[in-house]
């Protein structure tokens, strides 16, 4: 069946870097788009980023950019989330999400992956 | 920046409607934005149940709905029941490739 499936948990200290994976499976990962959510502790979904699974390309809100990089991996059908210069607040239950190649075939995240935890702690 | 606003709480009656709305801290919803409704239980993944404004994701019971009220995108449940007690997400396309969700309505049933 169609499937995004996340990597485990992780712990980092405060200045340290993380990378997340999504493995895609049930679908032709190229043909679809790969959007990262996340979601702090008591608190709502927040939006990331996203990355097309055809060309690699990327956007990002605002206050990630320059912290945040999404990319792929077709041949493998995965998607990484790395953020950078983790501090605490960081700490976060983190989700990918399929999306469509383009928003005006699909601008909804229909698909979701289980979510890593991060905590981000000295 | 422009904010996404939802009610933070609500509650409903079993068997009672309930309506949710999703805002912009400047301007009105329009279908321009796709707006989408997602459902999440503490612990859990969300789950998808409306998108494009009205459209419902596949085996989402036909007691949500959505559309457009006034300025704002709504969600509405007709004959709530017990485990629709969840937190409720609206998230809105701004263009140029940015999305951004709202707080969230924290809605109990009883």
């Amino acid at each position: 069946q169609v499937q995004l499936v996340q990597s485990g948990v992780e712990v980092k200290k405060p200045g340290a870097s993380v990378k997340v994976s999504c493995k895609a499976s049930g679908y032709t990962f190229t043909s679809y788009s790969v959007s990262w959510m996340r979601q702090a502790p008591g608190q709502g979904l927040e939006w990331m980023g996203w990355v097309r699974g055809h060309n690699a390309d990327t956007n990002y809100a605002q206050k990630f950019q320059g912290r945040v990089t999404v990319t792929t991996d077709s041949s493998t059908s995965t998607a990484y989330m790395e953020l950078r210069s983790l501090r605490s607040d960081d700490s976060a239950v983190y989700y990918c999400a399929r999306l469509g190649i383009a928003v005006t075939i699909q601008a909804h995240f229909d698909i979701w992956g289980q979510g890593t935890m991060v905590t981000v702690s000295s | 920046q422009t904010v996404v606003t939802q009610e933070p709480s609500f509650s409903v009656s079993p068997g009672g409607t309930v309506t949710l709305t999703c805002g912009l801290s400047s301007g009105s919803v329009s279908t321009r934005y796709y707006p989408s409704w997602y459902q999440q239980t503490p612990g859990q993944a969300p789950r998808t149940l409306i998108y494009s404004t009205n459209t419902r994701s596949s085996g989402v019971p036909d007691r949500f709905s959505g559309s457009i009220l006034g300025n704002k995108a709504a969600l509405t449940i007709t004959g709530a029941q017990a485990d629709d007690e969840s937190n409720y997400y609206c998230v809105l396309y701004m263009g140029s490739g940015i999305w951004v969700f709202g707080g969230g309505t924290k809605l109990t049933v009883l």
